[in-house]
Protein backbone atom coordinates (compact mmCIF):
# COMPACT_ATOMS: atom_id res chain seq x y z
CA UNK A 1 0.00 0.00 0.00
CA UNK A 2 1.30 3.52 -0.56
CA UNK A 3 1.50 5.80 1.67
CA UNK A 4 2.29 8.88 -0.39
CA UNK A 5 0.57 9.97 -3.28
CA UNK A 6 2.32 12.03 -5.75
CA UNK A 7 0.82 13.48 -8.64
CA UNK A 8 1.22 13.82 -11.54
CA UNK A 9 3.85 11.38 -12.33
CA UNK A 10 4.99 13.13 -15.41
CA UNK A 11 4.76 16.43 -16.23
CA UNK A 12 6.45 17.97 -19.64
CA UNK A 13 6.34 21.63 -19.80
CA UNK A 14 8.14 24.52 -21.74
CA UNK A 15 10.30 27.10 -20.23
CA UNK A 16 8.89 29.62 -18.12
CA UNK A 17 5.58 27.66 -17.89
CA UNK A 18 4.43 27.81 -13.94
CA UNK A 19 3.46 24.04 -12.04
CA UNK A 20 2.60 22.05 -9.33
CA UNK A 21 2.81 19.13 -8.26
CA UNK A 22 1.11 17.33 -5.33
CA UNK A 23 1.66 15.10 -2.47
CA UNK A 24 -1.33 13.48 -0.85
CA UNK A 25 -1.94 10.96 2.75
CA UNK A 26 -4.06 9.99 4.51
CA UNK A 27 -1.72 9.80 7.47
CA UNK A 28 -0.64 12.68 9.23
CA UNK A 29 3.24 13.41 9.08
CA UNK A 30 5.19 15.25 11.62
CA UNK A 31 7.23 16.47 9.15
CA UNK A 32 8.02 16.29 5.05
CA UNK A 33 10.69 16.52 2.75
CA UNK A 34 10.97 17.46 -0.32
CA UNK A 35 14.03 16.17 -2.35
CA UNK A 36 15.21 16.47 -6.36
CA UNK A 37 16.56 13.54 -7.80
CA UNK A 38 19.16 13.92 -11.44
CA UNK A 39 19.81 11.32 -13.01
CA UNK A 40 22.85 9.05 -12.10
CA UNK A 41 22.78 11.13 -8.85
CA UNK A 42 20.85 10.54 -5.24
CA UNK A 43 18.34 12.38 -3.97
CA UNK A 44 18.87 16.44 -2.71
CA UNK A 45 16.98 17.45 0.06
CA UNK A 46 15.05 20.81 -0.74
CA UNK A 47 12.99 21.23 1.70
CA UNK A 48 11.72 20.38 5.27
CA UNK A 49 8.28 22.01 6.20
CA UNK A 50 7.02 20.83 10.12
CA UNK A 51 4.13 23.34 10.92
CA UNK A 52 0.25 22.78 9.08
CA UNK A 53 -0.21 25.39 6.61
CA UNK A 54 3.28 26.12 6.77
CA UNK A 55 5.21 27.97 3.26
CA UNK A 56 8.06 28.04 2.53
CA UNK A 57 10.17 29.83 -0.50
CA UNK A 58 13.42 28.22 -1.87
CA UNK A 59 13.95 30.98 -5.20
CA UNK A 60 11.75 30.10 -7.71
CA UNK A 61 10.13 27.26 -5.46
CA UNK A 62 7.23 27.74 -3.08
CA UNK A 63 6.42 24.66 -0.82
CA UNK A 64 3.47 24.22 1.24
CA UNK A 65 2.02 21.97 4.06
CA UNK A 66 -1.20 21.15 4.28
CA UNK A 67 -2.92 22.60 7.63
CA UNK A 68 -3.98 18.93 8.47
CA UNK A 69 -0.41 17.74 8.02
CA UNK A 70 -1.42 15.08 5.59
CA UNK A 71 -0.88 16.84 2.23
CA UNK A 72 2.13 19.19 0.41
CA UNK A 73 2.42 20.93 -2.65
CA UNK A 74 5.29 22.43 -4.87
CA UNK A 75 4.72 25.12 -6.81
CA UNK A 76 7.83 26.60 -9.60
CA UNK A 77 7.21 29.55 -11.11
CA UNK A 78 9.14 30.47 -14.56
CA UNK A 79 10.49 26.62 -14.76
CA UNK A 80 14.18 26.57 -15.95
CA UNK A 81 15.58 23.61 -18.09
CA UNK A 82 17.50 23.02 -14.85
CA UNK A 83 14.45 22.21 -13.03
CA UNK A 84 14.60 19.11 -14.91
CA UNK A 85 14.93 16.36 -12.21
CA UNK A 86 12.61 13.63 -10.58
CA UNK A 87 11.02 15.37 -7.37
CA UNK A 88 10.61 13.10 -4.27
CA UNK A 89 8.21 13.93 -1.00
CA UNK A 90 8.84 12.18 2.27
CA UNK A 91 6.72 12.60 5.07
CA UNK A 92 7.87 11.12 9.11
CA UNK A 93 5.60 8.90 11.10
CA UNK A 94 6.28 7.90 14.12
CA UNK A 95 8.81 9.64 16.61
CA UNK A 96 12.69 8.82 18.24
CA UNK A 97 13.94 5.57 16.97
CA UNK A 98 10.10 4.28 15.63
CA UNK A 99 10.59 7.39 13.12
CA UNK A 100 10.44 6.34 9.51
CA UNK A 101 10.45 8.17 6.36
CA UNK A 102 7.49 7.13 3.83
CA UNK A 103 8.56 8.13 0.44
CA UNK A 104 6.21 8.80 -3.07
CA UNK A 105 7.32 7.54 -5.73
CA UNK A 106 8.18 10.97 -7.34
CA UNK A 107 7.08 13.12 -10.10
CA UNK A 108 9.46 13.22 -13.02
CA UNK A 109 9.90 16.77 -14.77
CA UNK A 110 10.92 17.68 -18.06
CA UNK A 111 11.41 21.43 -18.82
CA UNK A 112 12.09 22.02 -22.12
CA UNK A 113 13.95 24.96 -23.27
CA UNK B 1 33.97 17.83 2.80
CA UNK B 2 33.50 14.54 1.28
CA UNK B 3 30.33 13.56 0.82
CA UNK B 4 28.17 10.06 0.70
CA UNK B 5 30.56 7.36 -1.49
CA UNK B 6 29.28 4.11 -2.71
CA UNK B 7 30.85 1.23 -4.87
CA UNK B 8 30.97 0.13 -7.43
CA UNK B 9 28.56 2.68 -9.01
CA UNK B 10 27.88 -0.14 -11.71
CA UNK B 11 27.36 -4.22 -11.06
CA UNK B 12 26.66 -6.59 -13.83
CA UNK B 13 25.93 -10.55 -12.11
CA UNK B 14 24.39 -13.34 -13.48
CA UNK B 15 21.65 -14.96 -11.49
CA UNK B 16 22.74 -16.96 -8.51
CA UNK B 17 26.07 -15.04 -7.93
CA UNK B 18 26.39 -13.01 -4.86
CA UNK B 19 27.14 -9.76 -4.90
CA UNK B 20 28.32 -6.55 -2.48
CA UNK B 21 27.21 -3.29 -2.05
CA UNK B 22 29.84 -0.79 0.02
CA UNK B 23 28.73 2.52 1.30
CA UNK B 24 30.98 5.32 3.10
CA UNK B 25 28.84 7.65 4.92
CA UNK B 26 30.05 11.02 5.59
CA UNK B 27 32.18 11.08 8.73
CA UNK B 28 30.34 11.18 11.87
CA UNK B 29 27.27 10.35 11.45
CA UNK B 30 25.38 7.82 13.25
CA UNK B 31 22.53 6.84 10.57
CA UNK B 32 22.28 5.09 7.56
CA UNK B 33 20.17 3.95 4.95
CA UNK B 34 19.71 1.57 2.69
CA UNK B 35 17.21 1.74 0.12
CA UNK B 36 16.29 0.06 -3.59
CA UNK B 37 14.67 2.56 -6.40
CA UNK B 38 13.88 0.50 -9.57
CA UNK B 39 12.38 2.28 -12.44
CA UNK B 40 8.31 3.35 -11.20
CA UNK B 41 8.94 1.98 -8.04
CA UNK B 42 10.13 4.93 -5.97
CA UNK B 43 12.18 4.61 -3.30
CA UNK B 44 11.75 1.12 -1.45
CA UNK B 45 13.15 1.11 2.51
CA UNK B 46 15.67 -1.68 2.97
CA UNK B 47 17.19 -1.03 6.09
CA UNK B 48 18.29 1.02 8.94
CA UNK B 49 21.52 1.62 11.03
CA UNK B 50 21.55 3.82 13.60
CA UNK B 51 24.82 3.99 16.12
CA UNK B 52 25.22 1.07 18.23
CA UNK B 53 21.45 -0.11 18.40
CA UNK B 54 20.16 -2.90 16.88
CA UNK B 55 19.79 -2.12 12.76
CA UNK B 56 15.95 -2.08 11.52
CA UNK B 57 15.57 -4.56 9.05
CA UNK B 58 12.04 -4.49 8.42
CA UNK B 59 12.76 -3.22 4.90
CA UNK B 60 14.56 -6.25 3.70
CA UNK B 61 12.55 -7.99 0.69
CA UNK B 62 14.00 -11.59 1.73
CA UNK B 63 16.95 -13.68 3.82
CA UNK B 64 19.07 -12.95 0.59
CA UNK B 65 19.44 -9.59 1.56
CA UNK B 66 21.72 -8.70 4.58
CA UNK B 67 23.84 -5.58 5.83
CA UNK B 68 26.79 -4.92 8.05
CA UNK B 69 27.89 -1.77 9.83
CA UNK B 70 31.47 -2.32 10.80
CA UNK B 71 32.52 0.39 13.28
CA UNK B 72 29.85 2.33 13.19
CA UNK B 73 31.20 3.49 9.62
CA UNK B 74 31.34 1.86 6.42
CA UNK B 75 28.04 -0.83 5.61
CA UNK B 76 27.95 -3.22 3.59
CA UNK B 77 24.82 -4.94 1.74
CA UNK B 78 24.77 -8.41 0.55
CA UNK B 79 22.78 -9.99 -1.42
CA UNK B 80 23.12 -14.39 -1.97
CA UNK B 81 22.10 -15.81 -5.12
CA UNK B 82 20.52 -13.05 -6.97
CA UNK B 83 17.77 -12.67 -9.02
CA UNK B 84 16.54 -10.82 -12.35
CA UNK B 85 14.47 -8.58 -9.95
CA UNK B 86 16.99 -7.89 -7.58
CA UNK B 87 18.05 -5.79 -10.57
CA UNK B 88 17.70 -1.81 -9.97
CA UNK B 89 19.56 1.68 -8.14
CA UNK B 90 20.57 0.86 -4.46
CA UNK B 91 21.17 4.05 -2.69
CA UNK B 92 22.98 4.30 0.42
CA UNK B 93 22.20 8.01 3.04
CA UNK B 94 23.42 8.72 6.26
CA UNK B 95 22.14 11.36 8.66
CA UNK B 96 23.91 13.07 11.49
CA UNK B 97 21.22 12.72 13.56
CA UNK B 98 18.72 9.99 12.96
CA UNK B 99 17.02 10.03 15.98
CA UNK B 100 13.69 11.34 15.30
CA UNK B 101 14.51 14.67 14.92
CA UNK B 102 12.40 16.65 12.90
CA UNK B 103 15.04 18.46 11.36
CA UNK B 104 16.96 15.26 10.11
CA UNK B 105 18.13 15.27 6.59
CA UNK B 106 19.56 12.31 4.87
CA UNK B 107 22.81 12.54 2.34
CA UNK B 108 22.46 10.23 -0.37
CA UNK B 109 25.77 8.62 -2.42
CA UNK B 110 24.91 8.16 -5.95
CA UNK B 111 23.96 4.81 -5.80
CA UNK B 112 24.80 1.42 -6.93
CA UNK B 113 23.34 0.43 -10.54
CA UNK B 114 22.67 -3.36 -10.13
CA UNK B 115 21.75 -5.44 -12.81
CA UNK B 116 21.33 -9.29 -12.87
CA UNK B 117 21.26 -11.16 -16.01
Amino acid sequence: TQLLEQSPQFLSIQEGENLTVYCNSSSVFSSLQWYRQEPGEGPVLLVTVVTGGEVKKLKRLTFQFGDARKDSSLHITAAQPGDTGLYLCAGALGAGNNRKLIWGLGTSLAVNP
Amino acid sequence: GAGVSQSPSNKVTEKGKDVELRCDPISGHTALYWYRQSLGQGLEFLIYFQGNSAPDKSGLPSDRFSAERTGGSVSTLTIQRTQQEDSAVYLCASSPVGTGGISDTQYFGPGTRLTVL
